[in-house]
């Protein structure tokens, strides 16, 4: 079955540094992938996803994300933080047609 | 263009309550619908989920039960609330097919006290 670790349940960047939250998924069969972003009391909202159209995806808010099968991952990155993006982050991977959810991400973003 | 609602968006509730909480899709048809709960600091955990009226599959047993009573409307709902119950409860739909986003909706937070 597909599934999705995420690794760090919390990141801390400074703003305008490197935002990389990581993700590696296990799967036997090429794999669905997205990222979703949770700002709090609020519904997930979809950042990018992967669907084997192209390796490197490019999303909303100038996040990107890169599909790597040799290593398994599809870690999500921006090259300069900004206090908005201050959330919480999931990794998600279809499986057997429903979507299986990563423990998530807490992105802080320190002025 | 596809909506979703939920509601209430806040629900205080005494233990041993009833709870109904509703969500309903707009501008879509048969889509899969699915509750989620998050307890602080758990992530994101299935409860149900139901391709078609009528049709629910449970993820977790407890004390909740889910109806889907029309193709865009999914009721989660319980008979005695328990402290565990509070949470953060959030309604998703997406098409069947592989490749499909899921779109969640913006989330009722229920504290049971």
């Amino acid at each position: 079955a597909q599934s999705v670790t995420q690794l760090g349940s919390h990141v801390s960047v400074s703003e305008g540094a490197l935002v990389l939250l990581r993700c590696n998924y296990s799967s036997s069969v090429p794999p669905y992938l997205f990222w979703y972003v949770q700002y709090p009391n609020q519904g997930l909202q979809l950042l990018l996803k992967y669907t084997s159209a192209a390796t490197l995806v490019k999303g909303i808010n100038g996040f990107e994300a890169e599909f790597k099968k040799s290593e398994t991952s599809f870690h999500l990155t921006k090259p300069s933080a900004h206090m908005s993006d201050a959330a919480e982050y999931f990794c998600a991977v279809i499986n057997r047609g429903d979507m299986r959810f990563g423990a998530g991400t807490r992105l802080t973003v320190k002025p | 263009s596809q909506t979703i609602h939920q509601w209430p968006a806040t629900l205080v509730q005494p233990v041993g309550s009833p709870l109904s909480l509703e969500c309903t899709v707009e501008g879509t048809s048969n889509p899969n619908l699915y509750w989620y709960r998050q307890a602080a600091g758990r992530g994101l955990q299935l409860l149900f989920y139901s391709v078609g009226i009528g049709q629910i599959s449970s993820e977790v047993p407890q004390n909740l039960s889910a109806s889907r009573p029309q193709d865009r409307q999914f009721i989660l709902s319980s008979k005695k609330l328990l402290l565990s119950d509070s949470g953060f409860y959030l309604c998703a739909w997406r098409l069947g097919f592989q490749a499909d986003t899921q779109y969640f909706g913006p989330g009722t937070r229920l504290t049971v006290l």
